[in-house]
């Protein structure tokens, strides 16, 4: 029943590792996201997908790479990882409209680098 | 450059009375503003949002205000309850979409019994 899924809740794993999280939305939207939240407690953006075309790429590294198999899922790859990539990363999605549109969230991925 | 400023990092309102929270922003670009409201371990949940052509959105308990002059806009709730303890983020994003939203850095609210 959840709308905006993602997997894992929690992530542990040791710098220079590769690892991948997953989301999924089942609610029909066409454009998914994935946001950081840093330790400043700041929310940014990091990419934006559209009928599973990037419409949007924040300088963020080429470590990070996103995939989107189908509109419903949007999955994020981080190569090589770093201290400073510890964050939640949250997953969103949107039914893009031209106006009075909403994200919707999900319950976000702790990532930690040791 | 912080472009959404949430100055106040927490409040604490009684129940029963007016929660207000506040939001700056400092780009003329921001036409569409929105409330995320949000617990710990889960992701935030939209509350309310107003476009620049309004000043005002009702929903429920929930009011938003727009002044464009002090590019300020508030987020009231009455009556508060304890179910509103949470943190809220303000967004603004611009071209009428929320496809690039950019977020504050909160408001813990605490409404006491």
């Amino acid at each position: 029943d959840t709308a905006v899924s993602q997997t894992p809740k929690y992530l542990v794993t040791q710098m220079g590792n590769d690892k991948s999280i997953k989301c999924e939305q089942n609610l029909g939207h066409d454009t998914m996201y994935w946001y950081k939240q840093d330790s400043k407690k700041f929310l940014k953006i990091m990419f934006s997908y559209n009928n599973k075309e990037l419409i949007i790429n924040e300088t963020v590294p080429n470590r990070f790479s996103p995939k989107s198999p189908d509109k419903a899922h949007l999955n994020l790859h981080i190569n090589s990882l770093e201290l400073g990539d510890s964050a939640v990363y949250f997953c969103a999605s949107s039914l893009l409209t031209g106006g009075d549109e909403k994200l919707f969230f999900g319950s976000g991925t702790q990532l930690s680098v040791l | 450059d912080q472009q959404v400023k949430q100055n106040s990092p927490s409040l604490s309102v009684q129940e029963g009375r007016i929660s207000i929270l506040n939001c700056d922003y400092t780009n003329s670009m921001f036409d569409y503003f929105l409330w995320y409201k949000k617990y710990p371990a889960e992701g935030p949940t939209f509350l309310i949002s107003i476009s620049s052509i309004k000043d005002k959105n009702e929903d429920g308990r929930f009011t938003v205000f727009l002044n464009k002059s002090a590019k300020h806009l508030s987020l009231h709730i009455v009556p508060s309850q304890p179910g509103d303890s949470a943190v809220y983020f303000c967004a603004a994003s611009g071209g009428g979409t929320a496809s690039k939203l950019t977020f504050g850095t909160g408001t813990r609210l605490q409404v006491t019994l």
